[in-house]
């Protein structure tokens, strides 16, 4: 199986600006998480997306949100970008099959810089 | 909310020795409890997990141990390589009624020296 994808895998924007990250989970796998990774904060979970419903959030802000497609493909989109937005974001699919499954297989991430 | 606490922060070993890193957790309803292993440049790759009904579990060279009562989980290599050498990422996570949240550790740089 091919494993889970993202793209773009570099991203450079400025402050203000808006940006969509995209996601493609292996396939059947219908859960599909977002993760902030920074050198100071550690992996943050941002949320997570499951048969196109938003299943839990973390603490972010509201400029940050996501959806996901009926083909579990998801998408994330941050607006109003800010310096401290800088990271690598990790998206996470799993096949979700029981409470008591929940193996999460990581994207490669995409490296976003805002200048 | 869950708050994970991961010691050390760091941590140096001689190649063949072992290396052991503890979490804490805060939230008794967490019941699946994953680590991760991220080299540099690389995405996390699970290497083992722990689900709340068992006390430890082993593959080779690596276990993990799991203390409900004082709410802590820990991660065992032995005979460490140099290939051991990576960020390791401990995680608690409630599952429940189809709604997950996941806590990660703030991470622990392992270097074997050869």
């Amino acid at each position: 199986k091919a494993g889970v994808t993202q793209t773009p895998r570099y991203l450079i924007k400025t402050r203000g600006q808006q940006v969509t990250l995209s996601c493609s989970p292996i396939s059947g796998h219908r859960s599909v998480s977002w993760y902030q990774q920074t050198p100071g904060q550690g992996l943050q979970f941002l949320f997570e997306y499951f048969s196109e419903t938003q299943r839990n959030k973390g603490n972010f802000p509201g400029r940050f949100s996501g959806r996901q497609f009926s083909n579990s493909r998801s998408e994330m989109n941050v607006s109003t970008l800010e310096l401290g937005d800088s990271a690598l974001y990790l998206c996470a699919s799993s096949p979700r099959l029981a409470d008591s499954s929940y193996e999460q297989y990581f994207g490669p991430g995409t490296r976003l810089t805002v200048t | 909310g869950e708050n994970v606490e991961q010691h050390p922060s760091t941590l140096s070993v001689q190649e063949g020795d072992s290396a052991v890193i503890k979490c804490t957790y805060s939230d008794s309803a967490s019941n699946y409890f994953p680590w991760y292993k991220q080299e540099l440049g690389k995405r996390p790759q699970l290497i083992i997990d722990i689900r709340s009904n068992v006390g430890e579990k082993k593959d080779q060279r690596i276990a993990v141990t799991l203390n409900k009562t004082a709410k802590h989980f820990s991660l065992h290599i032995t005979e460490t390589q140099p290939e051991d050498s990576a960020v390791y990422f401990c995680a608690a996570t409630y599952l429940s009624g189809g709604y997950q949240k996941v806590t990660f550790g703030t991470g622990t740089k392992l270097q074997v020296i050869p």
